[in-house]
């Protein structure tokens, strides 16, 4: 079993929909949480950056932690076509240029 | 500022023969980390580098292997190469190892080996 667990996809959802993402992870040690996007022949860039539970909103987009389930959530309210792309969830224990574990990526299409 | 560059950005290679990337990451910037891309196993941790040392090490074979220079810049030598080697080969820099920082990627290079 990964340690990092991500729906691939592909979701597809219409312009303006609230997309929601998750992840799933089995190391409670883990308390650095990033969601990354990366667009097609690209490196991943950060889009939210979280540590411990709670909720952190920047523009369209909110990243919640649920540290007691093991589960973190990335909402994107409303979405548009340049937001598709691959979502990578990652997660560090010691946070920083420490090794970051990914999930697998959704691939996300927002259709106009 | 100039991100985090990677050459080359393509390369072919046959079974067996060795491969060197290169990675400059943004100035300033002292840790650099590499990181394989497939599409089975997703994106998973080489190793790190800072002050020209290994600080870190993923679960790869000792093919795989790395080296940091005094400007930062970082190398990554991958020797006998096999077909489950091809990948994308992402390098990620951050200004240094504390718990505040984050990594900013590289375009990758896309490693083909037949």
């Amino acid at each position: 079993q990964k340690e990092v667990e991500q729906d691939p996809g592909p979701l597809s959802v219409p312009e303006g929909a609230i997309v929601s993402l998750n992840c799933t992870y089995s190391n409670s040690a883990f308390q650095y949480f990033m969601w990354y996007r990366q667009y097609s022949r690209k490196g991943p860039e950060l889009l939210m950056y979280t540590y411990s539970s709670g909720n952190k909103e920047d523009g369209r987009f909110t990243a919640q932690v649920d540290k007691s389930s093991k589960y973190i959530s990335l909402f994107i309210r409303d979405s548009q076509p340049s937001d598709s792309a691959t979502y990578l969830c990652a997660m560090s224990a010691r946070g920083g240029a420490q090794k970051l574990v990914f999930g697998q990526g959704t691939r996300l299409t927002i259709n106009p | 500022k100039a991100g985090v560059t990677q050459t080359p950005r393509y390369l072919i290679k046959t079974r067996g023969q060795q491969v060197t990337l290169s990675c400059s990451p943004i100035s300033g910037h002292r840790s650099v980390s590499w990181y394989q891309q497939t599409p089975g196993q997703g994106l998973q941790f080489l190793f790190e580098y800072f002050s020209e040392t290994q600080r870190n090490k993923g679960n790869f074979p000792g093919r795989f292997s790395g080296r940091q220079f005094s400007n930062s810049r970082s190398e990554m030598n991958v020797s006998t190469l096999e077909l489950g080697d091809s990948a994308l080969y992402l390098c990620a820099s951050s200004i240094g190892r504390a718990v505040q920082e984050t990594q900013y990627f590289g375009p990758g290079t896309r490693l083909l080996v037949l």
